[in-house]
């Protein structure tokens, strides 16, 4: 089963960097996946979206990318920003389920 | 921009006792959502609601778990007899398509 734990995998990455965050996701049945945002004390907050039948879609300054193949998806944050530190969650579902399963989160620290 | 707001923001109580979680959605959404989120840990699904009844729950939403839309705007969440393990936040959600909209969230402390 999963290990779950107080610490999080943590990115510092300085301030005009990309930034990649990883998630492998569980079940191969899910055809939509999304990207959170979560900064302290807040609730999570949509960020971008794909759906099984893309690998790749763009939006302003983040990009995900799915690898169905090894049941894969990340995110690309392009000249991160200080404002971008925060936990990144990934969540996948499939249709005709609404029920969002979340991955573990990662933390993005932006070092200015 | 329509948002989904929850209350209180943080709630203490002792254990044993009961809360009752408050959650408005946003008003033209039909399905809404209670999730947790233990310290440090993942978001975890608890229920979903539609159409006035619950339409899926997790192994989590035991007994002591029930969600309510009392009055066409309002969406509760009342935990019965509060367990020390039920400290977490949580977090109500409604939906549009497949994009989820998640409030502030509450957190409950149990001591």
């Amino acid at each position: 089963g999963e290990s779950v734990g107080l610490h999080l995998p943590t990115l510092s990455v300085q301030e005009g960097d990309n930034s990649i965050i990883n998630c492998a996701y569980s079940n191969s049945a899910s055809d939509y996946f999304i990207w959170y945002k979560q900064e302290s004390g807040k609730g999570p907050q949509f960020i971008i979206d794909i759906r099984s039948n893309m690998d790749k879609r763009q939006g302003q300054r983040v990009t995900v990318l799915l690898n169905k193949t090894v049941k894969h998806l990340s995110l690309q944050i392009a000249a991160t920003q200080p404002g971008d530190s925060a936990v990144y969650f990934c969540a996948e579902t499939f249709y005709g389920n609404n029920r969002l399963a979340f991955g573990k989160g990662n933390q993005v620290v932006v070092i200015p | 921009e329509p948002e989904v707001t929850q209350t209180p923001s943080h709630q203490v109580t002792q254990m044993g006792q009961e809360v009752i979680l408050r959650c408005v959605p946003i008003s033209n959404h039909l399905y809404f959502y209670w999730y947790r989120q233990i310290l440090g840990q993942k978001v975890e699904f608890l229920v979903s609601f539609y159409n006035n009844e619950i339409s899926e729950k997790s192994e989590i939403f035991d007994d002591q778990f029930s969600v309510e839309r009392p009055d066409g705007s309002n969406f509760t969440l009342k935990i019965r007899s509060t367990k020390l393990e039920d400290s977490a936040m949580y977090f109500c959600a409604s939906m549009r398509g497949h994009e989820a909209f998640f409030g502030q969230g509450t957190r409950l402390t149990v001591v």
